[in-house]
């Protein structure tokens, strides 16, 4: 299985909401990543988990919060964003290292911030 | 911040025509990879060159790395129609552990 599966496909949230986007894989990859995309942008990182530790995050606003449960699942929680917040948000995993392989992607989640 | 230039930003061509593509960067790094992505979906891998190899070859993708000059192209030869896509270079800058840093993209549409 070499997917990585993300729910919802698209989400629709008001300013004053809280939602979760989920992110799961089964490859026993132990670094994860979430992020962010933008129309005929390419992808920024907003945060690495490594072996279920956060061990990046790039300056990303409070608003997004995310949780690493176990080695399979990754979340990302959010809460009071802005209509700038929207966005759609991948997530991918690798085998930990120096990046000396590839990430696999999600499809993502297309967020719309209302 | 964004470490990797590419150009063009878009190309129009001919099925059957080749693409290619070039990616530019500012640190060192210890790989360069490029992915591809269709219209609002996620990156799909293609290909990876290490930072000591100088060309590298997938069915019909050639790649390049100059790290003199802090640079690669892809190289897509007897293109599709299905090979409408984006096209990101992607490093990971040395000593910086599992983080991505991806190029401007290379919006490509080829006609049949």
């Amino acid at each position: 299985d070499t997917e990585v599966t993300q729910t919802p496909k698209h989400l629709v949230m008001g300013m004053t909401n809280k939602k979760s986007l989920k992110c799961e894989q089964h490859m026993g990859h132990r670094a994860m990543y979430w992020y962010k995309q933008k129309a005929k942008k390419p992808p920024e990182l907003m945060f690495v988990y490594s072996y279920e530790k956060l061990s990046i995050n790039e300056s990303v606003p409070s608003r997004f919060s995310p949780e690493c449960p176990n080695s399979s699942l990754l979340n990302l929680h959010l809460h009071a964003l802005q209509p700038e917040d929207s966005a759609l948000y991948l997530c991918a995993s690798s085998r930990p290292g120096q990046g000396k392989t590839e990430a696999f992607f999600g499809q993502g989640t297309r967020l719309t911030v209302v | 911040s964004q470490q990797g230039e590419e150009d063009p930003q878009a190309l129009s061509i001919q099925e059957g025509e080749n693409a290619t593509m070039n990616c530019s960067y500012k640190t060192s790094i210890n790989n360069l990879q490029w992915y591809r992505q269709n219209s609002g979906r996620g990156l799909v891998h293609l290909i990876l060159i290490r930072s000591n190899e100088r060309e590298k070859h997938s069915g019909r993708l050639r790649v390049t790395l100059d790290t003199s000059k802090k640079s690669s192209s892809l190289l897509i030869t007897a293109s599709r129609a299905a090979d409408t896509a984006s096209y990101f270079c992607a490093t990971d800058k040395f000593n910086a552990g599992n983080m991505l840093t991806f190029g401007g993209g290379t919006r490509l549409m080829v006609k049949p």
